[in-house]
């Protein structure tokens, strides 16, 4: 199946400092990139929906100017989170759309490994 | 608003029986997808299954299978012949789309411990 892959698995930092995390689609091209959020013991909740070539589509609550969202080519799409305190703290997971059927409802979406973020 | 509800935060299961999760949602839309994903503890999401909110048949995937319910709108998953791998989180999730993509929501997850 195909293989999402995110970079770095962990990552632990100051605060006030940027963080950025990748998400690559590594055997196929992913039109629509998802960023998600999952607190200790929680569910997954979607941050954003990132399309390629053009600005992310945000959550309602999340902070755009915060987690800078960057789909500059077909198979990566990146997260900074910006001036990260330590409430940022958490698991961050994409997942990525094959794009197979041309179809919103039949393509499959995978999910990366995640990124634990702490922030110090 | 979709939401999507498990009733079940923990479950557990001798190696080798079989074991039932729920999984109950509330929408208003017609056609959807529905899932559920497995969270081993490495943390990598993983499809186990998929069923399409048109097919009346119950999808099975090897020793997984589900219990579509549309009128009652839930959606349990059974695994049988439980083994030490399956332990693991397992989330429910809810699918619709527009022209211009996919709309998950997720469940808060069951966790689910294999005994041997």
């Amino acid at each position: 199946g195909a293989v999402v892959s995110q970079h770095p698995s962990r990552v632990i930092c100051k605060s006030g400092t940027s963080v950025k995390i990748e998400c690559r689609s590594l055997d196929f091209q992913a039109t629509t990139m998802f960023w998600y959020r999952q607190f200790p013991k929680k569910s997954l909740m979607l941050m954003a929906t990132s399309n390629e070539g053009s600005k992310a589509t945000y959550e309602q609550g999340v902070e755009k100017d915060k987690f800078l969202i960057n789909h500059a080519s077909l198979t990566l799409s990146t997260l900074t989170v910006t001036s990260a305190h330590p409430e940022d703290s958490s698991f961050y997971i994409c997942s990525a759309r094959e794009r197979t059927s041309g179809r919103p409802s039949t393509d499959t979406q995978y999910f990366g490994p995640g990124t634990r973020l702490t922030v110090l | 608003a979709q939401t999507v509800t498990q009733s079940q935060p923990e479950m557990s299961v001798q190696e080798a029986e079989t074991v039932t999760l729920s999984c109950t949602y509330d929408t208003s839309e017609s056609n959807y997808y529905l899932f559920w994903y497995k969270q081993p503890p490495s943390r990598q999401m993983i499809l186990v299954i998929r069923q399409e909110a048109y097919k009346q048949q119950n999808a099975t995937e090897n020793r997984f299978s589900v219990n579509f319910q549309k009128a009652a709108k839930s959606f349990s998953l059974k695994i049988s012949d439980s083994q030490l791998g399956d332990t693991a989180m397992y989330f429910c999730a809810f699918m619709t789309w527009d022209n211009y993509g996919q709309n998950f929501v997720f469940g808060p997850g069951t966790r689910l411990s294999v005994l041997p």
